[in-house]
């Protein structure tokens, strides 16, 4: 049964750092991995798709990488700001499209 | 996303009713999804459909029922059985046409059991 782990739980760095979140997968046949995020009492909103077949994909200051031999995933979020403040989900596809989620990363950015 | 409507946003009930929430969609996608968020938690699946009058058991499928009768709608009803049912409940949709299996969320209905 695929397992999602993402580590750390919670993190806090002032305004400006750079940081890394990590995601981890048991089972490497997925379909793809995204990452979302997710304000307090919100839905989620996308913010990155990798697909199976790609090592990474950048948007803006975010930029995610994928080694599914591994079945390891990074967000790296360059310049950090306050409004980046929000809890970072993990997620992988398996080959049935079912969507299997970690426990999620809580960001503050102080000002 | 503006696409996804999920009603009602928050939602009181009484031990012992059954209540259905609402998932509509204009996004013409195949694949509609519910997600059950507990405090501090992920998400974990309840039910997912890929196409009309069809749908799937998720993990925690003990004590809810769906039906996909319209492309556009996907109803979870959370019964009496589920032991227990306050939580945050998010519904997805997903594009299975271009088959690059992004999913888009609603913003959630909040469900308490008083």
């Amino acid at each position: 049964k695929q397992e999602v782990t993402q580590i750390p739980a919670a993190l806090s760095v002032p305004e400006g750092e750079n940081l890394v979140l990590n995601c981890s997968f048991t089972d490497s046949a997925i379909y793809n991995l995204q990452w979302f995020r997710q304000d307090p009492g919100k839905g989620l909103t996308s913010l990155l798709l990798i697909q199976s077949s790609q090592r990474e994909q950048t948007s803006g200051r975010l930029n995610a990488s994928l080694d599914k031999s591994s079945g390891r995933s990074t967000l790296y979020i360059a310049a950090s700001q306050p409004g980046d403040s929000a809890t970072y989900l993990c997620a992988v596809m398996d080959s049935s499209y079912k969507l299997i989620f970690g426990s999620g990363t809580r960001l503050l950015v102080r000002p | 996303d503006g696409g996804i409507t999920q009603s009602p946003k928050y939602l009181f009930r009484k031990e012992g009713q059954n209540v259905t929430l609402s998932c509509e969609q204009n996004l013409n996608h195949d694949a509609m999804y519910w997600y059950r968020q507990d405090p501090g938690q992920g998400l974990r699946l309840i039910y997912y459909s890929q196409i009309v009058n069809d749908f799937q058991k998720g993990d925690i499928a003990e004590g809810y029922s769906v039906s996909r009768e319209k492309k556009e709608s996907f109803p979870l009803t959370v019964t009496s059985a589920q032991k227990n049912p306050t939580a945050f409940y998010l519904c997805a949709v997903g594009d299975r046409v271009t088959n690059t299996g992004e999913l888009f969320f609603g913003e959630g209905s909040r469900l308490t059991v008083l």
